[in-house]
């Protein structure tokens, strides 16, 4: 069964950068096939997507968020990461990463998600 | 402002059967395929529906997904207390080069 957790600081000052990592367990990153994601979502709000990486390291970021956002991967260790600078009270949200898996031709989802962290951005 | 319209709020009671709407465009609707996510309180989003109308497994057959044009619905029949919860339509949008857009959530209430 894999299993994803999120860890990192859960208070960030305005204009630092968060910095967020997944765990990832019961599944091997660098075996490939999967897309590693990061999705936000803000107090009593829905959910935003912020980009993914796949193992070798490409990666794709939601346009809304591209300057900010560096997403990275470190096999070694079955971990990735995420980094948006540049924070400002309107990042506070919710982190989640997540797993997405395609269907072989129709479609792809996040069947696997972490349990999610909350970062405040607050001086 | 969420990409994708789903109605606020819902509601039916236990047996009932009741639908969520999901309204896109040709972008992402219309050219994709559409997933449901079921949130608990307090807890991450779960996989309900894939692929317009396929269900994991483990997802009750209460559960049903149905797609047509650039809006999709879901049904939850035999409505039950634990059915509680928001419910997310999503799917890949293909402008601005492409991205994951959300609806802004349902949250279903059990009377």
């Amino acid at each position: 069964q894999v299993q994803l957790q999120e860890s990192g600081p859960g208070l960030v000052k305005p204009s630092q950068t968060l910095s967020l990592t997944c765990t990832v367990s019961g599944g091997s990153i660098s075996s490939g096939g999967y897309y590693w994601s990061w999705i936000r979502q803000h107090p009593g709000k829905g959910l935003e997507w912020i980009g993914y990486i796949y193992y070798s390291g490409s990666t794709y970021y939601n346009p809304s968020l591209k300057s900010r956002v560096t997403i990275s991967v470190d096999t070694s260790k079955n971990q990735f990461s995420l980094k948006l600078s540049s924070v400002t009270a309107a990042d506070t949200a919710v982190y989640y990463c997540a797993r997405e898996q395609d269907t072989d031709g129709s479609g792809s989802y996040f069947g696997y998600w972490g349990q999610g962290t909350l970062v405040t951005v607050s001086s | 402002q969420s990409v994708l319209t789903q109605p606020p709020s819902a509601s039916g009671t236990p047996g009932q059967r009741v639908t969520i709407s999901c309204s896109g465009s040709s972008s992402n609707i219309g050219s994709n395929t559409v997933n449901w996510y079921q949130q608990l309180p307090g807890t991450a989003p779960k996989l309900l529906i894939y692929s317009n109308n396929q269900r994991p497994s483990g997802v009750p057959d209460r559960f049903s997904g149905s797609k047509s044009g650039t809006s999709a619905s879901l049904a939850i029949s035999g409505l039950q207390s634990e059915d509680e919860a928001d419910y997310y339509c999503a799917a890949w949008d293909d402008s601005l080069n492409g991205q994951w857009v959300f609806g802004g959530g349902t949250k279903l209430t059990v009377l």
